[in-house]
């Protein structure tokens, strides 16, 4: 168990419907970081926030977003869903940034039908 | 462009043999370089990292890394696999001087008994 909480486990959802991801990092960290990880695409980095502040940007498609709230955890927001969007959406942790261990979340598997 | 490379989809070594996972790297700034492991439905977890200091890295469960600047390489090793090694294994690059974050293709390794 890594310390990284994320809810919910699964979501099942239609085309065209919008889903919150919720991430609890582990006490004392202050980044966190989103992952995309899909067959056809591996594993890419979404975003990262650092206290509460947006500190690195990867694939991110416009339609997705997220935030870092004042206790640290974090939301990624997907809106207008597609059926490419269908994957397994990670969430880490880690102390500071850059040169630090990230810490995983079980993650979320997202179905879009 | 700015990536990472993992050349091997599948690595099948015997047990007791030694095992290499490869990466090789392009970034434009400096490194930071990290090995990551997945076991089926579960979240990645560190393996080991390099920051600075020593080329050769030693991690968890025997594992060891060398970074080879001049071949940008970070190739995966560990003188006697396991058959509880087998598992998809993820090279991992921050770009510091940009602040992005990369992630190769996984390797999947099976270890024979």
């Amino acid at each position: 168990d890594s310390g990284v909480t994320q809810t919910p486990k699964h979501l099942i959802t239609a085309t065209g419907q919008r889903v919150t991801l919720r991430c609890s990092p582990r006490s004392g960290d202050l980044s966190v970081y989103w992952y995309q990880q899909s067959l056809d695409q591996g594993l890419q980095f979404l975003i990262q926030y650092y206290n509460g502040e947006e500190r690195a940007k990867g694939n991110i498609l416009e339609r997705f977003s997220a935030q870092q709230f004042p206790d640290l955890h974090s939301e990624l927001n997907l809106s207008s869903l597609e059926l490419g969007d269908s994957a397994l959406y990670f969430c880490a942790s880690s102390v500071v940034q850059e040169g630090d261990t990230q810490y995983f979340g079980p993650g979320t598997r997202l179905t879009v039908l | 462009a700015q990536s990472v490379a993992q050349p091997e989809d599948q690595v099948n070594v015997a047990e007791g043999n030694p095992l290499t996972v490869k990466c090789t790297y392009s970034v434009s700034g400096n490194p930071y370089l990290f090995w990551y492991v997945q076991y089926p439905n579960r979240g990645l977890q560190f393996l080991l990292k390099y920051i600075t200091g020593d080329n050769l890295v030693k991690g968890s469960y025997g594992f060891e890394a060398e970074f080879n600047k001049s071949q940008t390489s970070f190739h995966l090793k560990k003188p006697s696999a396991l058959v509880s090694d087998s598992a998809l294994y993820f090279c991992a690059v921050r770009d510091i001087d940009f602040n992005k974050f990369y992630f190769g293709s996984g390797t999947k390794l099976n270890v024979k008994p």
